[in-house]
């Protein structure tokens, strides 16, 4: 699989403040999935996106979908430090992408 | 969701030397995966473990370097052979969450591997 372009590659937010990581890719994706991994711990999964222009929110979280199915966008509304960590999109199959690192300066 | 164990957790090892890490499913999944986390960068696919079959291996892994055993649907292990400084990484196992939908995982905690 063609691993996806994510970017920023490094995010410094102000608490409060909202944050957007994207992802990008030069074909057509059947779906995508977004992960988070803590700094010292593992990823763990977030959402996984399937249909075109499909939107889902987890509380202050909310991913995106592009209408081209080529492009996926990760949310954070009113950032916290419990949101301080990578971001991954991950391609399937299992092709993850190079990760967004948000800090939160409290 | 499943739960996964990882031994070691970490290790720090001689260069030529191997070093088999365990990954331990509390139930039964039909694929388990092993990643590799070099420092700071993102995750990249060793291979799949089916039971009952040798592992799939990605371009540029091969089953000489990294050798896998799934003996049975809850077990894998990841040897690492011949390690050099270039092999200090996280390895992490993964399984297919099915309720997550397809190829969505549950990945094990890591075992942090330090090749002097």
């Amino acid at each position: 699989g063609q691993q996806v372009m994510q970017i920023p590659q490094y995010q410094h937010v102000q608490e409060g403040e909202d944050f957007t990581t994207y992802c990008n890719s030069s074909t057509t994706l059947s779906n995508i999935q977004w992960y988070k991994q803590r700094p010292g711990g593992h990823p763990v999964f977030l959402i996984q996106l399937v249909k075109s222009g499909e939107v889902k929110k987890q509380k202050r979280l909310t991913f995106q979908f592009g209408e081209a199915k080529k492009n996926s966008s990760l949310h954070i509304t009113a950032t916290q430090t419990t949101d301080v960590g990578t971001y991954f999109c991950v391609n399937t199959p299992l092709v993850f992408g190079k990760g967004t690192r948000l800090s939160v300066i409290a | 969701s499943a739960v996964i164990s990882q031994k070691p957790s970490r290790d720090i090892c001689q260069r030529g030397t191997s070093l088999t890490i365990q990954c331990q499913v509390d139930s039964q999944v039909t694929m388990m995966f092993w990643y590799r986390q070099q420092p700071g960068q993102s995750l990249t696919l060793i291979a799949t473990a089916n039971q009952g079959s040798e592992a799939t291996y990605e371009s540029g892994f091969v089953i000489d370097k990294f050798p896998i055993s799934r003996p049975n649907l809850t077990f894998s292990t990841l040897t690492v052979s011949n390690m050099s400084p270039e092999d200090s990484s996280i390895y992490l196992c993964s399984v297919e969450d099915l309720l997550g939908g397809p190829k969505t995982q549950y990945f094990g905690p890591g075992t942090r591997l330090l090749v002097l």
